[in-house]
């Protein structure tokens, strides 16, 4: 069984750039839910998808946008990078008919310099 | 809304000592708990879930935790802590039905030989 992975590890930016996270939900999940984590927090939820449709967003301002595709893999993108956008994203996959378990991946680290 | 207060953003123990970590937590629902480890670079594991039944929880690692209605606490224990407990550790809670998660600021777990 695969479990949670994304991509890059590890990402530099500079202020005013855009990015694009990738990641690919476990065997058997259909939805993907996004955290930032920033230095010393635990993680903050921006969105959830299901069916690649957007399922629920915390407070988040809308630079900060999603998809999933058919295979359930997901991509989280930021316009117009501001230097507190730094910060551990963490993708987690789970079934939507599961008991609230979710799979987290080894995250992406975003730098915006 | 939820929320969770995890007391104490550091605790030190000793290799051997029982290990306690404290969460407190606020839903308008029966909330389903949990607790994760993250180890330095790296994402969330799972460390153990309360989704309504037993109230003593029991985990990976010899970690356990006991849901507490009465005091709104879901704390975690492990008798003896071993050098490789040494990690951040989340605690989180949900709706029943809805798998966002709501996290704590995180405990960093010092173990000293």
């Amino acid at each position: 069984e695969t479990g949670v992975t994304q991509s890059p590890t590890h990402l530099i930016k500079t202020r005013g750039q855009q990015v694009t996270l990738r990641c690919s939900s476990q065997s058997g999940h259909n939805t993907v839910s996004w955290y930032q984590q920033a230095l010393g927090q635990g993680p903050q939820f921006i969105f959830q998808y299901y069916r690649e449709e957007e399922n629920g967003r915390g407070n988040f301002p809308p630079r900060f946008s999603g998809l999933q595709f058919p295979n359930y893999s997901s991509e989280l993108n930021v316009n117009a990078l501001e230097l507190d956008d730094s910060a551990l994203y963490l993708c987690a996959s789970s079934s939507f008919s599961g008991n609230n378990e979710q799979f987290f991946g080894p995250g992406t680290r975003l730098t915006v310099l | 809304a939820q929320s969770v207060t995890q007391l104490g953003s550091h605790v030190s123990v000793s290799e051997g000592a029982l290990v306690l970590l404290r969460c407190n937590y606020s839903s308008s629902v029966p909330p389903y708990l949990f607790w994760y480890v993250q180890y330095p670079n790296q994402g969330l594991q799972l460390l153990l879930k309360y989704t309504s039944a037993a109230t003593l929880v029991k985990g990976i690692n010899g970690f356990e935790a006991e849901f507490k209605k009465s005091e709104t606490s879901f704390h975690l224990t492990k008798p003896s802590a071993h050098m490789s407990d040494a990690a951040e550790y989340f605690c989180a809670v949900s709706d029943p039905g809805y798998s966002t998660l709501t996290f704590g600021k995180g405990t960093m777990l010092l173990v000293s030989p």
